[in-house]
């Protein structure tokens, strides 16, 4: 099956400093690569997703790039804040979330301000 | 986006009763939905899935009548933790989709529900 690993697993930032969390997987039929962001105590949200069609996607502070020859894909927050705080985890699933998603181990970002 | 509601947030029980929690989908269908775990400062492991009408799959290592799962209709899973013990206490969280044709196949995630057993 699939496995999706995930680095660092804490990272801090001073606020306005950029973040990159990286993710690699393991199967090559993968083809849709979600990112969520986890708060204290709740469920996760998506934040930004990617399909194996694309490259890089952005959207407005978020960027996800996707390298499918490497199997590799990253998350990147610039102008980092205090309310990005969070943990973030990657994914990747065959045929988007109608097939089971496996979720990186997480990163726990801390902004400081 | 899609709404996803999880009730209860929140629920301590004493050891050996069931808890059941509910995953509603507010705002759509939902085709399949997904049933995970977490412990803490660990990622979601995926418990089970679920489709409307038909039994739920269980992942390998999940106890199936531990953990009852019912999709009784396309905006209702149940999740019943059977006998509950101190070893259950976790947080549950649950996902659905519309599948691939509506929504590229987005996961909605309820807010989860904290399972404490004394």
């Amino acid at each position: 099956g699939e496995n999706v690993e995930q680095h660092p697993s804490t990272l801090s930032v001073q606020e306005g400093d950029s973040a990159v969390i990286k993710c690699t997987y393991s199967d090559s039929a993968s083809n849709y690569f979600p990112w969520y962001k986890q708060e204290l105590g709740k469920g996760p949200q998506l934040i930004i997703d990617i399909r194996s069609n694309v490259g890089e996607k952005k959207d407005q502070r978020i960027a996800v790039t996707l390298n499918k020859t490497a199997k590799h894909f990253s998350l990147h927050i610039t102008e980092t804040q205090p309310e990005d705080s969070a943990v973030y985890f990657c994914a990747a699933s065959i045929s988007g979330g109608y097939q089971k998603v496996t979720f990186g181990i997480g990163t726990k970002l801390q902004v400081i301000p | 986006g899609a709404v996803v509601s999880q009730h209860p947030s929140r629920v301590i029980c004493k050891s050996g009763t069931s808890v059941k929690i509910e995953c509603r989908s507010l705002d759509f269908q939902a085709t399949t939905m997904f049933w995970y775990r977490q412990f803490p400062k660990q990622s979601l492991m995926l418990m089970a899935t679920s489709n409307e009408g038909s039994k739920a799959t269980y992942e390998q290592g999940v106890e199936k009548d531990k953990f009852l799962i019912n999709h009784a209709s396309l905006t209702l899973s149940t999740l019943t933790v059977t006998s509950a013990h101190p070893e259950d206490s976790s947080f549950y969280i649950c996902s659905a989709t519309l599948g691939m044709d509506a929504s590229g196949g987005e996961l909605f995630f309820g807010e989860g529900s904290r399972l404490t057993v004394l």
